[in-house]
């Protein structure tokens, strides 16, 4: 079975920190990847996805994601947050093919401190 | 991009009621859509997978009798909590893919609250 694990629980950064939210996942063969978003009281958003190619993927607000496939990980980036960035973010897989439901991972929740 | 709806986006019921929950596809067709549920501070659990003119998929622990699905149109999938207890209060929130979206990319619906009093 698909499982998706995110390190971080809680991450406290201070604005203009870099970010770095750890993913790994496990499944057996080929899959998209997601990255989501939810602001306080809103629902989830689409960050980035990998579904091939280069495997550096950019998203909005300036995120950026690494698939390493050998590593089975999809870490989340943002060189410089902002207080805005407060939020949780969800890591997610997929299969590559066929209309299937997400695995998402727990959440980490990123709390950026003036 | 596509949009998906739902309604209510909170709901108060007494426990004992029944409540129907709404997800629709505002601007593609979706043969199928599914059904999530958060509980607070953590992440989304699947709980069916809704298929436009047949019965749902349910995951292992989720009462299918108790959470009725019914995806009666190709934009319409509805989550009925029946016979609501307190246990049940949470974010519930459908997601669906377009048809021809080669990445599988699922949009999600802003939630629904539930509280049962």
């Amino acid at each position: 079975a698909q499982s998706v694990s995110q390190h971080n629980h809680h991450v406290i950064l201070s604005e203009a920190a870099s970010l770095e939210l750890g993913c790994n996942y496990s499944y057996g063969g080929t899959v998209n990847l997601f990255w989501y978003v939810q602001y306080p009281g809103q629902h989830l958003q689409l960050l980035l996805k990998y579904f091939s190619g280069d495997p550096l993927v950019k998203g909005i607000k300036g995120f950026e994601a690494e698939f390493i496939k050998s590593k089975f990980s999809f870490n989340l980036r943002k060189p410089s947050v902002q207080w805005s960035d407060t939020a949780e973010y969800f890591c997610a897989v997929g299969p590559y093919s066929g209309n299937t439901p997400l695995v998402f991972g727990k959440g980490t929740r990123l709390s950026v401190i003036a | 991009g596509a949009v998906v709806s739902q309604h209510p986006s909170r709901v108060i019921c007494k426990s004992g009621t029944s409540v129907k929950i709404e997800c629709r596809s505002l601007d593609f067709q979706a043969t199928t859509m599914f059904w999530y549920r958060q509980f607070p501070k953590q992440s989304l659990m699947l709980m069916a997978t809704s298929n436009e003119g047949s019965k749902a998929t349910y995951e292992q622990g989720v009462e299918k009798d108790k959470f009725l699905i019914n995806h009666a149109s190709l934009t319409l999938s509805t989550l009925t909590v029946t016979s609501a207890h307190p246990e049940d209060s949470s974010f519930y929130i459908c997601s669906a893919t377009p048809p021809g979206q080669g990445d599988y990319e699922q949009y999600f619906g802003p939630g629904t609250r539930l509280t049962v009093t």
